[in-house]
């Protein structure tokens, strides 16, 4: 079965530290792994995309990794801010053919206080 | 938001009784989505346009169609709401089928 896992379900850091979100999935055939950023009352926002022979790409002060190998992917993010507070969720795409799925997950919430 | 607008933005109804929601875009994107979100799930996909008066189902079609006259509209309709429906729901486009999905900022749906 088609499975995207995050964790932590929710995390709290101080304003300026860094953290890491991981995302272990269970797709097949995986195409790509997008990021995104889901502020609270709003539609989510594309971070980052990733292929099989990508390792790392960044957005700022987001680096995204992915190893194909174990079927992880993680989300670090640097130097946080108080608009760092969303959920992010990761989301792989499995294209067999003509049949494209994307498969969610359920979102890390992250709250950053000052 | 990629020109994106929903509307309504928030409505309560009664059970049994019809809902459109309405999607309009402005970036001339070939596929549209609607997605429902519930705690507990991912976001699940209703259904999708892949042009005008093209349609296909997604995973949770059940109560839903859909209709697309217009490159930049897409109404999902419930025909009878019912209290499962209730639900935040968003719509998205995107260019191709493999390029990213830009989201609106969705309709919070209550049916009582």
């Amino acid at each position: 079965k088609n499975q995207v896992e995050q964790s932590p379900q929710s995390l709290i850091i101080l304003e300026g530290k860094n953290c890491t979100l991981q995302c272990n999935y269970t797709v097949s055939p995986f195409s790509n792994l997008r990021w995104y950023k889901q502020d609270t009352g709003r539609g989510p926002v594309s971070l980052t995309i990733m292929t099989f022979s990508e390792n790392t790409k960044s957005n700022g002060r987001y680096t995204a990794t992915l190893d194909a190998d174990t079927k992880q992917s993680s989300l670090h993010i640097t130097a946080s801010q108080l608009s760092d507070s969303a959920s992010y969720i990761c989301v792989v795409t499995s294209n067999a053919g003509n049949n494209r799925k994307l498969i969610w997950g359920l979102g890390t919430s992250l709250a950053v206080n000052p | 938001d990629a020109g994106i607008t929903q509307s309504p933005r928030h409505k309560v109804t009664e059970t049994g009784t019809p809902v459109t929601l309405r999607c309009h875009q402005t970036e001339n994107h070939r596929y549209m989505y609607w997605y429902r979100q519930d705690p507990g799930h991912g976001l699940r996909l209703i259904h999708y346009s892949y042009g005008v008066k093209d349609t296909d189902k997604g995973e949770v079609s059940d109560g839903y169609s859909v209709s697309r006259s217009k490159t930049e509209d897409f109404l999902l309709t419930l025909e009878s709401a019912t209290s499962s429906q209730t639900s935040v729901y968003f719509c998205a486009t995107s260019l191709g089928s493999m390029d990213t999905q830009y989201f609106g900022p969705g309709t919070r749906l209550t049916v009582l």
